[in-house]
């Protein structure tokens, strides 16, 4: 079965510093891959998706994720951190076994100073 | 813009009420799903659904919570009675199923059951 771990609960950064969310997966076949940002009082938005095709894939706001098999990772990225990018960050992964359910991480809550 | 939609956005219920969440999915996707999430939980799949059929509702208290889908347009979690630890937020998410497997979440529901 497919599973998924997010590495810090809570991870802070200042404004323009390098942001990087981790997150590492399990998973007996080849695995589609989402980050998904949660803002305060709002639902989860898609912010990139990995489906087997480019192991860099660049999503909405700035970020980027690299599937990396040898180390079953799945990191996110962003060069330069803005206050708005304050939020809850959570990875997921396709759960081939149960048809199209997700499998989410218990997420990152990402605090920018300035 | 195609967007999930749920409604109510706040239900504020007292114990032993019947309450009912709506859900319209995104046209054209063939795949719903329920979730909760609380602070001590995080997010919890409740059920899915697949072409309007049941997929998995192993996630819901059977006893007390149900899920239908009346039509592709429409889709509902209901909870009688209600009870004071079903106090959550409740999002719905759609997706188009194959081949990309992504979800596309609702602002969700805030029940409150005092």
């Amino acid at each position: 079965a497919q599973s998924v771990t997010q590495l810090g609960s809570h991870v802070s950064v200042s404004e323009g510093a390098l942001v990087l969310l981790r997150c590492n997966y399990s998973s007996s076949v080849p695995p589609y891959l989402f980050w998904y940002v949660q803002y305060p009082n709002q639902g989860l938005q898609l912010l990139l998706k990995y489906t087997s095709a480019a192991t860099l894939v660049k999503g909405i706001n700035g970020f980027e994720a690299e599937f990396k098999k040898s180390e079953t990772s799945f990191h996110l990225t962003k060069p330069s951190a803005h206050m708005r990018d304050a939020a809850e960050y959570f990875c997921a992964v396709s759960d081939y076994q149960a048809g199209t359910a997700l499998i989410f991480g218990k997420g990152t809550t990402l605090s920018v100073s300035s | 813009d195609a967007r999930v939609t749920q409604t109510p956005r706040h239900k504020v219920t007292e114990m032993g009420q019947e309450v009912t969440m709506r859900c319209q999915p995104i046209l054209g996707h063939n795949t719903v799903f329920w979730y909760r999430q609380t602070m001590m939980q995080g997010l919890e799949l409740l059920a899915y659904f697949r072409n309007r059929a049941p997929l998995d509702d192993s996630g819901m208290p059977k006893d007390r919570f149900s899920a239908e889908m009346p039509d592709a347009t429409l889709a509902t979690l209901k909870i009688q009675p209600s009870e004071p630890r079903d106090s959550a937020v409740y999002f719905c998410a759609s997706g188009p199923g194959t081949p990309t497997y992504e979800q596309y979440f609702g602002p969700g529901t805030r029940l409150t059951v005092t």
